[in-house]
């Protein structure tokens, strides 16, 4: 089974801090994606990067940048973070090869005080 | 502007029930529609998914009605029991990086 690990399950950050979340998958997927997820608002997509070094801006990059150094890894950066960036956070992969089902992490609850 | 509506944000139904969960969406192009399951405290799991060139998919208990002219989409859960109490979510999805979702269904499942 694909595996798809996020770092931390919960993080409490302060208003202004630069925040890294970090997510690593297992099973050499070209696709990893950043969404946040609010009650009511669903699943919203920030990044996602179909490569090494490649990334492209989703529905609400604002506030956000990604980095994919390494296949298996792809970290979300808060700038500085804010409380409106106060969410779940989840990754998710997917294979480049046809597939069409997203595997996602456990997901890290952030509280920005 | 969302691209999948879902309703209804809440659902209660007693064991045995046959809980109902609809999604509506607008862009033909979409060529998947995958149904995610989310327990408490975990991510989101592909549950079961169906491609509009067929008006039904059942796997288990779960069962996907898909209605292409109307644009309209359906997940009914047979029997259902306790342990479905979840968050489900519909997508579309066009391509490998297209993919929207619904605004979820919290499901409670009373015994």
């Amino acid at each position: 089974d694909v595996k798809v690990t996020q770092s931390s399950r919960y993080l409490v950050k302060r208003t202004g801090e630069k925040v890294f979340l970090e997510c690593v998958q297992d099973m050499d997927h070209e696709n990893m994606f950043w969404y946040r997820q609010d009650p009511g608002l669903g699943l919203r997509l920030i990044y996602f990067s179909y490569d090494v070094k490649m990334k492209e801006k989703g529905d609400i990059p604002e506030g956000y940048s990604v980095s994919r150094e390494k296949k298996e890894r792809f970290s979300l950066i808060l700038e500085s973070a804010s409380t409106n960036q106060t969410s779940m956070y989840l990754c998710a992969s997917l294979t480049g090869t046809g597939g069409y089902g997203y595997t996602f992490g456990s997901g890290t609850r952030l509280t920005v005080v | 502007q969302q691209q999948v509506k879902q309703s209804p944000q809440s659902l209660i139904v007693q064991k045995g029930g046959i809980p109902i969960i609809n999604c509506a969406y607008e862009n033909t192009a979409f060529d998947y529609f995958p149904w995610y399951q989310q327990f408490p405290g975990k991510g989101p799991a592909l549950l079961i998914a169906i491609r509009p060139d067929v008006s039904e998919k059942k796997e288990g208990r779960f069962t996907i009605s898909f209605n292409k002219s109307a644009k309209q989409f359906s997940l009914h859960i047979m029997d259902s029991q306790p342990g479905d109490s979840a968050t489900y979510f519909c997508a579309a999805q066009t391509g490998a990086n297209n993919l929207f979702f619904g605004t979820g269904t919290r499901l409670t499942v009373i015994p």
